[in-house]
């Protein structure tokens, strides 16, 4: 099966800190992507890469950056934490030629404190 | 801006009955649609998925409807388990497009 991990179920960061939140998949997947879990939101698009070294905005990417410098990694940096930033964050990764292989890991609960 | 939604963000059900969860989207050049189920603790995970050329999909206990005139899309579980109690999402995407759009999710109870 197709795993994709996210390395820290948990965080607590304090204002201001820079946040570092690592996804890793171990399909050789071209894509993955960085989306924010909120009540009555739904899942909001915030970065996506579409192979190494490449990379596109999504829907909200303001306060948010990302680094993909091999194809497994994908890493969502956010620069300087502010509390609206709390949230869940779900990583998810799919290879490019199957529309159903979006694979999501367990997410990660982030709160700014 | 255009996104996908659903209609009832609850739904309780009996154990055993059919479920039905609606899903409306705006975006008339989604051509791509699919189900997730996400049980607490974990990511989303796939269920079912529909292409605009079909009407209706079926799986295991599952039948995704889509009614491209109205924009509506449903999935219906038959014989509701409580395994099956979680949060539900529809996603729409353009076929040549990397990414989904995800509706707000309706978390299905089921009751014993």
């Amino acid at each position: 099966d197709v795993k994709v991990t996210q390395s820290s179920r948990y965080l607590v960061k304090r204002t201001g800190e820079k946040v570092f939140l690592e996804c890793v998949q171990d399909m050789d997947h071209e894509n993955m992507f960085w989306y924010r879990q909120d009540p009555g939101l739904g899942l909001r698009l915030i970065y996506f890469s579409y192979d190494v070294k490449m990379k596109e905005k999504g829907d909200i990417p303001e306060g948010y950056s990302v680094s993909r410098e091999k194809k497994e990694r994908f890493s969502l940096i956010l620069e300087s934490a502010s509390t609206n930033q709390t949230s869940m964050y779900l990583c998810a990764s799919r290879p490019l030629d199957r529309d159903y292989g979006y694979t999501f890991g367990s997410g990660t609960r982030l709160t700014v404190v | 801006g255009e996104s996908v939604g659903l209609h009832l963000p609850t739904l309780s059900v009996q154990e055993g009955d059919n479920s039905i969860i609606n899903c409306a989207y705006s975006n008339s050049a989604s051509d791509y649609f699919i189900w997730y189920k996400q049980e607490s603790g974990k990511g989303p995970q796939f269920i079912i998925d529909i292409r605009s050329n079909m009407d209706k999909r079926q799986g295991q206990r599952v039948t995704v409807l889509l009614n491209k005139t109205v924009k509506h899309l449903s999935l219906q579980i038959a014989a509701t388990q409580p395994g099956d109690s979680a949060v539900y999402f529809c996603a729409e995407r353009k076929w040549s497009d990397y990414k989904l759009s995800f509706g707000a999710g309706t978390t299905v109870t089921v009751r014993a």
